[in-house]
């Protein structure tokens, strides 16, 4: 069983701010990381992936991957109310099967 | 399209029951995954399938089995519900990818909240 932690939160941010999660995970075989986002009541859905070291960026949304220190951290420009839910880390390992930290809520404040 | 489909979305067992909640899929995926999402935390393996015809433990197994029908369909049961099993459970599929692939994104159901009394 592979580790993934993230920081705990909640995480509470004024809107137009910059939202930052991070993750640690125990496997440094790991090549793969998610980042899925989870609104109250809802299922997750997949908002961003990266598989290299350095930044990928969509939109608002920047992941940041270092290996050797074993981190993933995702970056919300521009904070919006609608960006308010729960950010989960999936790390997978062996057969597709992942192991998800328990997620950081973020609220964002208007 | 309907991606992942669950059914029931909402169900309450009394201790000892059983029941079977339903998992398809229509996006041809490969694997499929159960998991259970206790309040304040992740999602948890149950089983997963990462095939046709193969089904295999996951982080927590224990008072579940599953059956995958076929490729679309993949099924978890409560032979004995308890009320430890408490919680939302989410049916998942995704492509497999082979060895030196990178992995794909998961799809997710909409989620049965079950509640054992």
């Amino acid at each position: 069983q592979k580790e993934v932690e993230q920081n705990s939160g909640p995480l509470s941010v004024p809107e137009g701010a910059i939202a930052s999660l991070n993750c640690t995970y125990s496997d440094r075989g790991s090549q793969s990381f998610f980042w899925y986002r989870q609104y109250s009541g809802k299922s997750p859905e997949l908002i961003m992936s990266i598989y290299s070291n350095g930044d990928k960026e969509d939109g608002r949304f920047t992941a940041q991957l270092n290996k050797a220190s074993q981190y993933v951290s995702l970056l919300i420009r521009d904070s919006q109310p609608s960006d308010s839910a729960t950010y989960l880390c999936a790390v997978p390992w062996g057969a597709g099967k992942s192991t998800f930290g328990d997620g950081t809520t973020l609220t964002v404040k208007p | 399209n309907a991606g992942v489909t669950q059914t029931p979305k909402f169900q309450v067992l009394k201790t000892g029951q059983s029941m079977t909640l339903q998992c398809a899929q229509d996006m041809n995926h490969n694997s499929m995954y159960w998991y259970r999402q206790d309040p304040g935390m992740g999602l948890r393996l149950i089983y997963y399938s990462a095939s046709e015809g193969t089904t295999d433990k996951g982080e927590v197994p224990n008072g579940y089995n599953v059956s995958r029908l076929n490729k679309r369909e993949f099924s978890l049961r409560l032979e004995s519900a308890a009320p430890s099993q408490t919680s939302v459970y989410f049916c998942a599929s995704k492509i497999l990818a082979g060895t030196g692939f990178e992995d794909t994104e998961a799809f997710f159901g909409q989620g049965t909240r079950l509640t054992v009394v």
